[in-house]
């Protein structure tokens, strides 16, 4: 079974520019979440969906971060414009039920 | 709000010694717990989870934690450890509520094998 995949893996920009992250989760898996990973700190939340709905954007900084999920299987998170504390690993993540399987994450580095 | 609390930042351990890193949740309604492992560069492995019945849990790798309410805590063991655990090791619980179910991560212990 296919895992949950992610592009870019890497992605350098300036500040100010914008960027966008792709997920693709496991086939069949209705939920899908977005998590932060600054360096040193565990994953933190950004936005739940469950097929092609939000359940959760309470953590997601919206002035500057958008999310979709279209046709309830992949996703887009975008952030626009970036700024330097956006450096972070972005990890996508999906369920069936209540365990989470993480992608490999797309690691972003803001100048 | 819901908070994990992990008060080991880095811990080293000889090669074929005992392990065990400490969790603690915030108090709440009946917590799901887990704790994922992480190598550098990789995504985020489960290594076990505890969601109802018997406190001891086993997982993958030979690793297993047991959760204690009185305590709040859910701590990971491996009674020997191998120069191939050396990761970082996070823990981490959900609240399942209005469908709301993200996790909310300690900040990871860092483990170290000593040869």
């Amino acid at each position: 079974e296919a895992g949950v995949a992610q592009s870019p893996r890497y992605k350098i920009i300036e500040k100010r520019q914008s960027v966008a992250f792709w997920c693709n989760p496991i086939s069949g898996h209705a939920t899908l979440y977005w998590y932060q990973q600054i360096l040193g700190q565990g994953p933190k939340l950004l936005i739940q969906f469950q097929n092609n709905g939000v359940v959760d954007d309470s953590q997601l900084p919206k002035d500057r971060f958008s999310a979709e999920r279209l046709k309830g299987v992949d996703s887009t998170l975008k952030i626009q414009p970036a700024k330097l504390e956006d450096s972070a690993v972005y990890l996508c993540a999906s369920s069936l039920g209540r365990e989470q399987f993480f992608g490999p994450g797309t690691r972003l580095t803001v100048l | 709000a819901q908070s994990v609390t992990q008060p080991d930042i880095h811990i080293t351990v000889s090669e074929g010694a005992s392990l065990e890193l400490r969790c603690n949740y915030s108090y709440g309604a009946t917590p799901y717990l887990f704790w994922y492992v992480q190598s550098p560069g990789q995504g985020l492995q489960l290594l076990l989870k505890y969601f109802s019945g018997d406190t001891l849990v086993q997982g993958i790798k030979g690793f297993e934690a047991e959760f204690k309410r009185s305590q709040s805590s859910f701590n990971l063991r491996k009674p020997s450890v191998h120069w191939s655990d050396a990761a970082e090791y996070f823990c981490a619980v959900m609240y399942s509520g209005g469908g709301a179910d993200g996790l909310t991560f300690g900040k990871g212990t860092h483990l170290i094998i000593q040869p």
